[in-house]
């Protein structure tokens, strides 16, 4: 069964450094999603990117955070310039966007410790 | 966005059928109601997906009344590994962001 997978598992920065996080959503699906979760929070959205480009984003997504879908398979979240309050569990999300059914497939996630 | 109310918290034991209701009182009529599951460090992931009456498929049933303002999923002879926190969530539209509140916390004991 395909699935949307993501790398590093666990990744840890300074505070004040770059992070870029990668998944790699199930192939054929259209609509791309980045969510955290900070620890006993509940998942927050983040940034939805259909057809190249972010189609929504939330108030948390500001200007230290930016999505890419460099190639046909590859979706990255890069944070600029980490703060201590960007330590979550970070997870990728992939669905077909049509039919019935709105089902997103989430990712095993990153978890982001920001020292 | 229609707002959703579910208990945060509810106990079970292994072999009994659950129940979890939710609320959203404000459900538009282009809204889905859906409900995914979480475990510790893992993802959410989709449980079932229903507009109105019932649904069901081999994890779960969905109920869902007329006026659609609850809906209720149901998990038939639940196990220890269901032991997990259950999501109700409003969908307006395929594609669209997925809006997640606290959930159920669902323990089942042996």
């Amino acid at each position: 069964e395909p699935e949307v997978t993501q790398t590093p598992s666990h990744q840890v920065t300074q505070m004040g450094q770059e992070v870029i996080l990668r998944c790699v959503p199930i192939s054929n699906h259209l609509y791309f999603y980045w969510y955290r979760q900070i620890l006993g929070q509940k998942v927050e959205f983040l940034v939805s990117f259909y057809n190249n480009e972010i189609s929504e984003k939330s108030e948390i997504f500001d200007d230290q955070f930016s999505v890419e879908r460099p190639d046909g398979s590859n979706f990255t979240l890069k944070i600029r310039s980490t703060k201590l309050e960007d330590s979550a569990m970070y997870f990728c999300a992939s669905g077909r966007g049509s039919g019935a059914i709105n089902e997103q497939f989430f990712g095993p996630g990153t978890r982001l410790t920001v020292l | 966005l229609a707002k959703t109310t579910q208990p945060i918290s509810m106990d079970s034991y292994e072999g009994q059928e659950v129940n979890i209701t939710c609320s959203h009182n404000n459900i538009a009529t282009n809204d889905y109601i859906t409900w995914y599951q979480q475990f510790p460090s893992q993802g959410p992931r989709f449980i079932i997906q229903g507009y109105k009456t019932k649904v069901t498929n081999e994890v779960a049933s969905l109920f869902i009344p007329a006026d659609r303002k609850s809906s209720t999923l149901s998990l038939p002879r639940v196990s220890l590994s269901d032991t997990a926190v259950y999501y109700c969530l409003v969908v307006f539209n395929a594609g669209n962001m997925l809006t997640f509140g606290g959930g159920t916390r669902l323990m089942v004991k042996p």
